[in-house]
């Protein structure tokens, strides 16, 4: 079916620790992820994408994998600033711009 | 190059009444589509919209309903508002060959 969920609801980590928020999918046939964050009073913004060919997608201090076996999504941040406060989703492209969200996880960065 | 504008910001109607909620997207990107986002049930799709046609349509009630004109600019309507409309919508536009949906700030909805 169309689902897509999340471990955590909340996360809370030390200013400099890494972060890792992880979701989880349940079509199989999906093709592309998508992870968004959103910070208060304001709409989501793109972080990272990856495509079911690939493992593993770096972009600037955030790294995407993707385990297709267990159908299992993960963003890792490093080195957490406070301007990483936010809900992070994650979405799955279901063709023709429709996105399935997972719920969010908060993560919370402590000084 | 600006981003996605909704308007209005902010919006309180009375059960009942219909409410049009605007969006202009990213000069250039042709598709629009609608998001409702909630605490219990988070982002759900409501419709998408390409070139004026509909191209894909979340499950929501018949009251809903959208459209998009020429210009790529997009309208969504609620019908018979009920409590449970009170939502933030937001809108995002992709360009044409991409897959990355820009997203508006919203517009804070509240039925009383």
């Amino acid at each position: 079916g169309e689902s897509v969920g999340l471990h955590l609801p909340t996360l809370s980590v030390q200013e400099g620790d890494n972060s890792i928020i992880n979701c989880a999918y349940s079509n199989s046939a999906s093709d592309y992820f998508i992870w968004y964050k959103q910070e208060s009073g304001k709409g989501p913004q793109f972080i990272i994408d990856i495509r079911s060919n690939m493992d593993k997608r770096q972009g600037q201090r955030v790294t995407v994998l993707l385990n297709k076996t267990v159908k299992h999504l993960s963003l890792q941040i490093a080195a957490t600033q406070p301007g990483d406060s936010a809900v992070y989703f994650c979405a799955e492209n279901m063709g023709a711009q429709k996105l399935v969200f997972g719920q969010g996880t908060r993560l919370t960065i402590n000084p | 190059k600006a981003g996605v504008t909704q308007t209005p910001r902010y919006l309180i109607k009375t059960r009942g009444q219909q409410v049009t909620l605007s969006c202009s997207p990213i000069s250039g990107h042709r598709s629009v589509s609608w998001y409702q986002q909630t605490p219990g049930q988070g982002l759900q799709f409501l419709f998408e919209y390409f070139s004026e046609t509909q191209r894909n349509k979340g499950n929501f009630p018949g009251r809903f309903s959208g459209r998009q004109f020429s210009n790529s600019r997009s309208e969504m309507n609620v019908s018979t508002l009920e409590l449970g409309d009170s939502a933030l919508y937001l809108c995002a536009s992709t360009p044409v060959g991409n897959t990355e949906a820009f997203f508006g700030q919203g517009t804070r909805l509240t039925v009383v």
